[in-house]
Protein backbone atom coordinates (compact mmCIF):
# COMPACT_ATOMS: atom_id res chain seq x y z
CA UNK A 1 0.00 0.00 0.00
CA UNK A 2 1.41 3.17 -1.17
CA UNK A 3 2.32 5.41 2.27
CA UNK A 4 1.56 9.19 2.42
CA UNK A 5 3.27 11.77 4.14
CA UNK A 6 1.75 14.94 5.98
CA UNK A 7 2.93 17.71 8.41
CA UNK A 8 1.58 16.89 11.41
CA UNK A 9 0.10 20.08 12.35
CA UNK A 10 -1.38 23.99 10.56
CA UNK A 11 -2.93 27.12 11.37
CA UNK A 12 -5.06 29.12 9.43
CA UNK A 13 -6.87 32.27 9.51
CA UNK A 14 -10.72 32.45 9.47
CA UNK A 15 -11.90 32.94 6.13
CA UNK A 16 -8.47 32.13 4.50
CA UNK A 17 -7.59 29.59 2.08
CA UNK A 18 -6.10 26.66 3.99
CA UNK A 19 -4.13 24.70 1.95
CA UNK A 20 -2.92 20.90 2.82
CA UNK A 21 -0.57 19.15 1.20
CA UNK A 22 0.10 15.51 0.69
CA UNK A 23 3.29 12.91 -0.36
CA UNK A 24 2.61 9.98 -2.03
CA UNK A 25 5.41 9.31 -4.09
CA UNK A 26 4.91 5.46 -4.50
CA UNK A 27 1.28 5.88 -5.68
CA UNK A 28 0.70 3.44 -8.74
CA UNK A 29 -1.54 4.24 -11.52
CA UNK A 30 -5.28 2.53 -10.33
CA UNK A 31 -4.72 3.94 -6.73
CA UNK A 32 -6.82 7.37 -5.73
CA UNK A 33 -6.52 9.81 -3.66
CA UNK A 34 -8.68 10.46 -0.70
CA UNK A 35 -9.13 13.02 1.41
CA UNK A 36 -10.93 12.38 4.61
CA UNK A 37 -11.20 14.75 8.31
CA UNK A 38 -12.00 13.95 11.66
CA UNK A 39 -13.19 16.24 13.66
CA UNK A 40 -12.55 15.16 17.71
CA UNK A 41 -14.04 11.63 19.25
CA UNK A 42 -16.45 11.60 15.80
CA UNK A 43 -15.45 8.73 12.88
CA UNK A 44 -13.83 10.26 9.57
CA UNK A 45 -15.63 12.59 6.79
CA UNK A 46 -15.57 11.99 3.41
CA UNK A 47 -14.06 15.39 1.85
CA UNK A 48 -13.18 14.66 -1.96
CA UNK A 49 -11.14 12.42 -3.91
CA UNK A 50 -9.22 11.99 -7.60
CA UNK A 51 -7.16 10.13 -9.61
CA UNK A 52 -5.08 12.38 -11.64
CA UNK A 53 -7.14 15.34 -12.64
CA UNK A 54 -7.97 18.33 -10.28
CA UNK A 55 -11.47 17.82 -8.76
CA UNK A 56 -13.79 20.31 -6.83
CA UNK A 57 -16.82 19.81 -5.07
CA UNK A 58 -18.94 21.82 -2.38
CA UNK A 59 -16.29 21.53 0.14
CA UNK A 60 -12.65 21.44 -1.17
CA UNK A 61 -10.65 21.44 -4.22
CA UNK A 62 -7.97 18.33 -4.78
CA UNK A 63 -4.86 19.50 -6.89
CA UNK A 64 -2.93 16.41 -7.76
CA UNK A 65 0.71 16.96 -9.21
CA UNK A 66 0.92 15.94 -12.84
CA UNK A 67 3.39 12.62 -11.77
CA UNK A 68 0.80 12.16 -8.82
CA UNK A 69 3.13 12.12 -6.14
CA UNK A 70 1.72 14.84 -4.21
CA UNK A 71 -1.45 16.59 -3.84
CA UNK A 72 -3.01 19.41 -1.44
CA UNK A 73 -6.32 19.65 -0.04
CA UNK A 74 -7.70 23.25 -0.89
CA UNK A 75 -10.45 24.70 1.58
CA UNK A 76 -11.46 27.96 0.02
CA UNK A 77 -12.50 30.02 2.93
CA UNK A 78 -11.83 27.98 6.37
CA UNK A 79 -14.05 28.36 9.30
CA UNK A 80 -13.37 27.49 12.98
CA UNK A 81 -15.90 24.54 12.18
CA UNK A 82 -12.76 23.27 9.80
CA UNK A 83 -10.85 22.60 12.57
CA UNK A 84 -10.12 18.86 12.80
CA UNK A 85 -7.02 16.23 11.28
CA UNK A 86 -6.96 15.72 7.84
CA UNK A 87 -6.44 12.59 6.46
CA UNK A 88 -4.96 11.91 2.80
CA UNK A 89 -5.33 8.37 1.82
CA UNK A 90 -4.34 6.26 -1.06
CA UNK A 91 -7.13 3.83 -1.80
CA UNK A 92 -6.78 0.83 -4.43
CA UNK A 93 -9.30 -0.82 -5.69
CA UNK A 94 -7.67 -3.82 -5.80
CA UNK A 95 -7.16 -4.18 -2.37
CA UNK A 96 -9.93 -2.35 -1.39
CA UNK A 97 -8.45 -1.07 1.98
CA UNK A 98 -8.37 2.78 3.43
CA UNK A 99 -5.03 3.17 5.24
CA UNK A 100 -5.10 6.08 6.98
CA UNK A 101 -1.67 7.92 7.95
CA UNK A 102 -0.65 10.29 10.55
CA UNK A 103 -2.79 13.21 9.09
CA UNK A 104 -2.58 17.21 9.46
CA UNK A 105 -3.91 18.80 12.24
CA UNK A 106 -5.46 21.59 11.07
CA UNK A 107 -6.48 24.67 13.44
CA UNK A 108 -8.11 27.23 12.32
CA UNK A 109 -8.14 30.44 14.10
CA UNK A 110 -10.22 33.60 14.67
CA UNK B 1 -24.24 11.14 1.86
CA UNK B 2 -25.12 7.55 3.46
CA UNK B 3 -25.18 6.85 6.58
CA UNK B 4 -23.46 4.23 8.84
CA UNK B 5 -24.53 4.18 12.44
CA UNK B 6 -22.79 2.59 15.49
CA UNK B 7 -23.86 1.26 18.97
CA UNK B 8 -23.13 2.11 21.55
CA UNK B 9 -21.48 5.38 21.33
CA UNK B 10 -19.71 4.41 24.25
CA UNK B 11 -19.46 1.57 26.60
CA UNK B 12 -17.74 0.80 29.67
CA UNK B 13 -16.93 -2.96 31.05
CA UNK B 14 -15.47 -4.85 33.84
CA UNK B 15 -12.20 -7.01 32.66
CA UNK B 16 -12.48 -10.38 31.46
CA UNK B 17 -16.04 -9.57 29.99
CA UNK B 18 -16.83 -9.36 26.28
CA UNK B 19 -18.44 -6.06 24.69
CA UNK B 20 -20.43 -6.57 21.55
CA UNK B 21 -20.13 -3.38 18.87
CA UNK B 22 -22.75 -3.12 15.95
CA UNK B 23 -22.61 -1.31 12.66
CA UNK B 24 -25.22 -0.70 10.47
CA UNK B 25 -25.48 0.71 7.28
CA UNK B 26 -29.07 2.89 7.05
CA UNK B 27 -29.81 3.25 3.43
CA UNK B 28 -27.47 1.05 1.87
CA UNK B 29 -26.34 -2.52 1.45
CA UNK B 30 -22.59 -2.51 2.20
CA UNK B 31 -20.88 -5.46 0.62
CA UNK B 32 -17.88 -4.63 2.83
CA UNK B 33 -17.06 -3.32 6.32
CA UNK B 34 -13.79 -2.40 8.30
CA UNK B 35 -13.03 -2.17 11.90
CA UNK B 36 -10.63 0.36 13.28
CA UNK B 37 -9.33 1.19 16.34
CA UNK B 38 -8.29 4.51 17.28
CA UNK B 39 -6.21 5.57 20.37
CA UNK B 40 -5.88 8.96 21.86
CA UNK B 41 -3.53 11.49 19.52
CA UNK B 42 -3.32 9.09 17.09
CA UNK B 43 -4.22 8.04 13.53
CA UNK B 44 -6.81 4.72 12.66
CA UNK B 45 -5.33 1.51 12.41
CA UNK B 46 -6.82 -0.71 9.93
CA UNK B 47 -7.85 -3.90 12.30
CA UNK B 48 -9.84 -5.96 9.77
CA UNK B 49 -12.30 -5.87 6.56
CA UNK B 50 -15.23 -7.94 6.36
CA UNK B 51 -17.43 -9.34 3.39
CA UNK B 52 -20.88 -10.28 3.93
CA UNK B 53 -20.90 -14.02 4.19
CA UNK B 54 -17.51 -14.69 4.54
CA UNK B 55 -14.80 -14.54 7.00
CA UNK B 56 -12.90 -10.99 8.11
CA UNK B 57 -9.51 -10.60 7.26
CA UNK B 58 -7.19 -9.69 9.71
CA UNK B 59 -4.42 -7.27 9.79
CA UNK B 60 -1.08 -8.47 10.84
CA UNK B 61 -0.69 -8.27 14.38
CA UNK B 62 -4.39 -8.36 14.97
CA UNK B 63 -5.93 -11.30 17.53
CA UNK B 64 -8.74 -13.13 15.34
CA UNK B 65 -10.16 -14.97 18.56
CA UNK B 66 -9.73 -11.64 20.91
CA UNK B 67 -11.95 -9.31 18.04
CA UNK B 68 -14.80 -11.54 16.89
CA UNK B 69 -16.18 -9.97 13.31
CA UNK B 70 -19.27 -10.87 12.33
CA UNK B 71 -20.73 -9.62 9.18
CA UNK B 72 -24.19 -11.62 8.30
CA UNK B 73 -26.00 -9.81 6.57
CA UNK B 74 -25.49 -6.67 4.04
CA UNK B 75 -26.59 -4.09 6.10
CA UNK B 76 -24.92 -5.34 9.50
CA UNK B 77 -21.57 -5.91 10.62
CA UNK B 78 -20.57 -6.65 14.64
CA UNK B 79 -17.13 -6.62 16.78
CA UNK B 80 -16.85 -8.81 20.09
CA UNK B 81 -14.05 -7.86 22.02
CA UNK B 82 -14.00 -10.97 24.16
CA UNK B 83 -12.06 -11.11 27.35
CA UNK B 84 -11.52 -7.24 27.19
CA UNK B 85 -8.69 -5.95 29.39
CA UNK B 86 -8.05 -2.44 30.20
CA UNK B 87 -5.35 -2.11 26.97
CA UNK B 88 -8.34 -2.90 25.16
CA UNK B 89 -9.75 0.76 25.90
CA UNK B 90 -9.86 2.58 23.09
CA UNK B 91 -11.87 4.46 19.81
CA UNK B 92 -13.61 1.77 17.63
CA UNK B 93 -14.82 2.84 14.32
CA UNK B 94 -16.32 1.05 11.47
CA UNK B 95 -17.04 1.83 8.19
CA UNK B 96 -19.01 0.67 5.11
CA UNK B 97 -18.62 0.31 1.19
CA UNK B 98 -21.29 -0.09 -1.12
CA UNK B 99 -18.99 -1.85 -3.16
CA UNK B 100 -15.40 -3.83 -3.98
CA UNK B 101 -15.08 -1.24 -6.68
CA UNK B 102 -14.21 2.14 -6.66
CA UNK B 103 -16.61 3.31 -3.92
CA UNK B 104 -15.95 5.97 -1.02
CA UNK B 105 -16.16 4.78 2.79
CA UNK B 106 -18.95 5.83 4.71
CA UNK B 107 -17.71 6.05 8.56
CA UNK B 108 -19.85 5.09 11.89
CA UNK B 109 -19.91 8.01 14.57
CA UNK B 110 -17.55 5.60 16.57
CA UNK B 111 -17.40 3.54 19.69
CA UNK B 112 -15.65 4.28 22.81
CA UNK B 113 -14.83 1.16 24.66
CA UNK B 114 -13.18 1.61 28.25
CA UNK B 115 -12.53 -1.17 30.37
CA UNK B 116 -12.12 -1.06 34.12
Amino acid sequence: DAKTTQPTSMDCAEGRAANLPCNHSTISGNEYVYWYRQIHSQGPQYIIHGLKNNETNEMASLIITEDRKSSTLILPHATLRDTAVYYCIVYSSGTYKYIFGTGTRLKVLA
Amino acid sequence: GAVVSQHPSWVICKSGTSVKIECRSLDFQATTMFWYRQFPKQSLMLMATSNEGSKATYEQGVEKDKFLINHASLTLSTLTVTSAHPEDSSFYICSASPGTGLFEAFFGQGTRLTVV
